[in-house]
C-alpha cells in the first residue's frame, strides 16, 4: 500500500496476556519508529530502527517491551504479561532519512482487561 | 517540565475565523519542527515542516518558527468544519535518530 500499515487495529486482551502488534511501512523507508499514544501522556517515543538495527530503545517503558524488524521492512512491537497501564495506542511511523517528515499509521488500539 | 508544551484547549471558533495554534519548546538545540493534525481514531497527518526561523504558507495554513523565543505557531484562516481534529506539534528531539517529541495537542471544533 502507499501508507504506512498496522495491524489489528484494535486489540482487547486479558491482563497478563502477551500481545504482538504489527508495522508495514511505505516501501523503500529504511527509518521507523514506534511511539505510544495515551490518555494524559500524549505521544511518547518508544523506539526507532534504522534498517534492522534499533540504535535507540530509550523510550520502552519496561524490558516486558520489544520489538524487531526484518528485511529492512516490517516491524513487530511486542508486550509480554500486559498490565492495565499498557492500555494505549501505538503509533508506527516511517520515513526515508531521519531528517525527513515521519509518516505515521492509523495505530493499534489497545486494551488491557 | 515538559520539553515541548501545548495548551490542549478545547479551542472552539465560527466557521471562517482565523486560528492560532501555539507551542513553546525548552532545547534551543531543537532545529526541525512539525505540525501534524489528528483526526478522531486516526493517525498524525504532517501539516507542516520547516526548519529556520520565519514563515512557511500552504493554503489556508501558515506555520511560524521563533528560534529565539522558541515559540512555534501554526495559523489556520478561513477555518472550516473539516479542520476540526486535534493538532500536534512536534520537533526533532535527536539529530541522531530523528524521534520525535510532541506537545499534548490542541483540540479544535470549528463549528458551522
Amino acid at each position: 500500500g502507499a501508507g504506512v500499515s498496522q495491524s489489528p487495529s484494535n486489540k482487547v486482551t486479558e491482563k497478563g496476556k502477551d500481545v504482538e502488534l504489527r508495522c508495514d511501512p511505505i516501501s523503500g523507508h529504511t527509518a521507523l519508529y514506534w511511539y505510544r499514544q495515551s490518555l494524559g501522556q500524549g505521544l511518547e517515543f518508544l523506539i526507532y530502527f534504522q534498517g534492522n538495527s534499533a540504535p535507540d530503545k530509550s523510550g520502552l517503558p519496561s524490558d516486558r517491551f520489544s520489538a524487531e524488524r526484518t528485511g529492512g521492512s516490517v516491524s513487530t512491537l511486542t508486550i509480554q504479561r500486559t498490565q492495565q497501564e499498557d492500555s494505549a495506542v501505538y503509533l508506527c511511523a516511517s520515513t526515508g532519512d531521519r531528517g525527513q517528515p515521519q509518516h505515521f499509521g492509523d495505530g493499534t488500539r489497545l486494551s488491557i482487561l | 517540565q515538559k520539553e515541548v508544551e501545548q495548551d490542549p484547549g478545547p479551542l472552539s471558533v465560527p466557521e471562517g475565523a482565523i486560528v492560532s495554534l501555539n507551542c513553546t519548546y525548552s532545547n534551543s538545540a531543537f532545529q526541525y519542527f512539525m505540525w501534524y493534525r489528528q483526526y478522531s481514531r486516526k493517525g498524525p497527518e504532517l501539516l507542516m515542516y520547516t526548519y529556520s526561523s520565519g514563515n512557511k504558507e500552504d493554503g489556508r495554513f501558515t506555520a511560524q518558527v521563533d528560534k529565539s523565543s522558541k515559540y512555534i505557531s501554526l495559523f489556520i484562516r478561513d477555518s472550516q468544519p473539516s479542520d476540526s481534529a486535534t493538532y500536534l506539534c512536534a520537533v526533532h528531539g535527536s539529530s541522531n535518530t530523528g524521534k520525535l517529541i510532541f506537545g499534548q495537542g490542541t483540540t479544535l471544533q470549528v463549528k458551522p
